[in-house]
C-alpha cells in the first residue's frame, strides 16, 4: 500500500470546488516539497503542481496546491467535466531515500 | 517536439529478463535526471529507478540487484535492464524526464509506457 494516504475517490458537480487530501509522515510530506500530477483515462501522468503550490506553464490557474504540517491538498476550483481523472500526490521520502506516491484519487464530475 | 517512447515490454515468464528501452527526442538524455516509474492496478505509481547526469544511478529497494539503468548516449535513448522477474514486477513501465534534475523529483515530461507482465 502506498506511503501517502489519499482518499480513493471525489466528485463535484460543474462550476464547484473540490479539494483532494494526501496525508503522509515527518519522513515525506512533513519535510519535503510536494507534488501533484494527473492522469487522465489511458494516459501517461502529467505534472500538475510542482514544489507545493506552483503551476507548470500551461495548467490553468483552477488548479492549486497547499501544504500544511504532513498533509497536502489539491483544490481545483470552477470544475470542468475535463478535470475527471486519477490525481496522485508525490514527494520524497527521506526514510526510503526515494520519491514516494500517494495511491491516487479518481474524481468524477457528475 | 519534446518526446519519450518506451518499447520492449512483453509477456515473460518468473525468473526471466526484459529490456525497455525509451527514445527520447527533443532533449539530450545525458544531461537530464532520467527515471523509470511503474504503475500497476493494485498498488498504483512507484518509483523505479533514476540515472543522474553524472552516471549515478539509484534505485527502489523492490528492485535493487534486479533492474539496471543505464542510457546510450550516442542513440539518446534510456534503459532498464530488468532480471530476475517476479509475478509483482507485472506494471506498466514508464520513463520521465525530472526537469527539476533531483531538486524537486518533478516529472514533466513521461512517455506513453510499456506493458510487462510476468507469469507462468
Amino acid at each position: 500500500q502506498s506511503v501517502l494516504t489519499q482518499p480513493p475517490s471525489a466528485s463535484g458537480t460543474p462550476g464547484q470546488r473540490v479539494t483532494i487530501s494526501c496525508s503522509g509522515s515527518s519522513s515525506n510530506i512533513g519535510h519535503n516539497i510536494v507534488n501533484w500530477y494527473q492522469q487522465l483515462p489511458g494516459s501517461a501522468p502529467k505534472l500538475l503542481i510542482y514544489t507545493t503550490n506552483q503551476r507548470p506553464s500551461g495548467v490553468p490557474d483552477r488548479f492549486s496546491g497547499s501544504k500544511s504540517g504532513t498533509s497536502a491538498s489539491l483544490a481545483i476550483s470552477g470544475l470542468q467535466s475535463d478535470d475527471e481523472a486519477n490525481y496522485y500526490c508525490a514527494t520524497w521520502d527521506d526514510s526510503l531515500n526515494g520519491p514516494v506516491f500517494g495511491g491516487g484519487t479518481k474524481l468524477t464530475v457528475l | 517536439e519534446v518526446l519519450l517512447e518506451e518499447s520492449g515490454g512483453g509477456l515473460v515468464r518468473p525468473g526471466e529478463s526484459l529490456r525497455l528501452s525509451c527514445a527520447v527526442s527533443g532533449f539530450t538524455v545525458s544531461s537530464n535526471f532520467m527515471n523509470w516509474v511503474r504503475q500497476t492496478p493494485g498498488k498504483g505509481l512507484e518509483w523505479v529507478s533514476v540515472i543522474y547526469t553524472d552516471g549515478s544511478t539509484y534505485y527502489a529497494d523492490s528492485v535493487k540487484g534486479r533492474f539496471t539503468i543505464s542510457r546510450d548516449n550516442s542513440k539518446n535513448t534510456l534503459y532498464l535492464q530488468m532480471n530476475s522477474l517476479r509475478a509483482d514486477d507485472t506494471a506498466v513501465y514508464y520513463c520521465a524526464r525530472d526537469f527539476s534534475k533531483g531538486v524537486l523529483n518533478a516529472f514533466d515530461i513521461w512517455g506513453q509506457g510499456t506493458v510487462v507482465t510476468v507469469s507462468s
